[in-house]
């Protein structure tokens, strides 16, 4: 089956700097790379999502970044903000129905 | 719309003991699935299901039982509990095809 890898496992930035969070995945055929934000004691949360046929999104001060023949796929924070303090999951699927999750990114934004 | 709701929040078993999670969706999605969340572990697939009467196992399925009777609800079933399935324990739902899943609100469980 499809795994998931996620590094790093924590990050502390300074507010105002960026962020990276990274993922590989061992599946080729995976299509679908989601990401979510999981705040302390929260439900997880889609931020931004990639499809296959794409090698990069953004949405205002997020974005994602897919490398099809690496199989990784990268989230980029810019201008960090204290609210963007959380747990990131990155995910990926092969089949629609199924996802398989990284282990988590705990990211720290300090003043 | 109240989106994806599970029940119970919180719940504390005794090693042996049964008891059934119930997850509701009024979003009328198709896919329902059931997660469990360890510290350092992610979330990993329980069993999922593409649709009224159906289920699959998914990542880590022993332990657990499901059942989808009706399109808006997704049971999840454990028949004798274990101290290893302390846990949070996550519904999600979603449309076919590679799209965004809902989270319910989690269902923290201890065993002990």
């Amino acid at each position: 089956g499809e795994n998931v890898e996620q590094h790093p496992s924590t990050l502390s930035v300074q507010e105002g700097d960026s962020a990276v969070i990274k993922c590989t995945y061992s599946d080729s055929a995976s299509n679908y790379f989601p990401w979510y934000k999981q705040e302390l004691g929260k439900r997880p949360q889609l931020i931004i999502d990639i499809r296959s046929n794409v090698g990069e999104k953004k949405d205002q001060r997020i974005a994602v970044t897919l490398n099809k023949t690496a199989k990784h796929f990268s989230l980029h924070i810019t201008e960090t903000q204290p609210e963007d303090s959380a747990v990131y999951f990155c995910a990926a699927s092969i089949a629609a129905s199924k996802l398989t999750f990284g282990t988590g990114t705990r990211l720290q934004v300090t003043l | 719309n109240a989106g994806v709701t599970q029940t119970p929040k919180f719940r504390v078993l005794k090693t042996g003991q049964s008891m059934t999670l119930l997850c509701a969706q009024d979003m009328n999605h198709e896919y329902m699935y059931w997660y469990r969340q360890d510290p350092g572990m992610g979330l990993r697939l329980i069993h999922y299901s593409v649709g009224e009467g159906t289920t699959a196992k998914g990542e880590v399925p022993d332990g657990y039982n499901v059942s989808r009777l009706k399109k808006q609800n997704f049971l999840l079933g454990l028949e004798s509990a274990a101290p290893s399935q302390t846990s949070v324990y996550f519904c999600a739902s979603s449309i076919p095809g590679a799209k965004q899943q809902f989270f319910g609100p989690g269902t923290r469980l201890t065993v002990l």
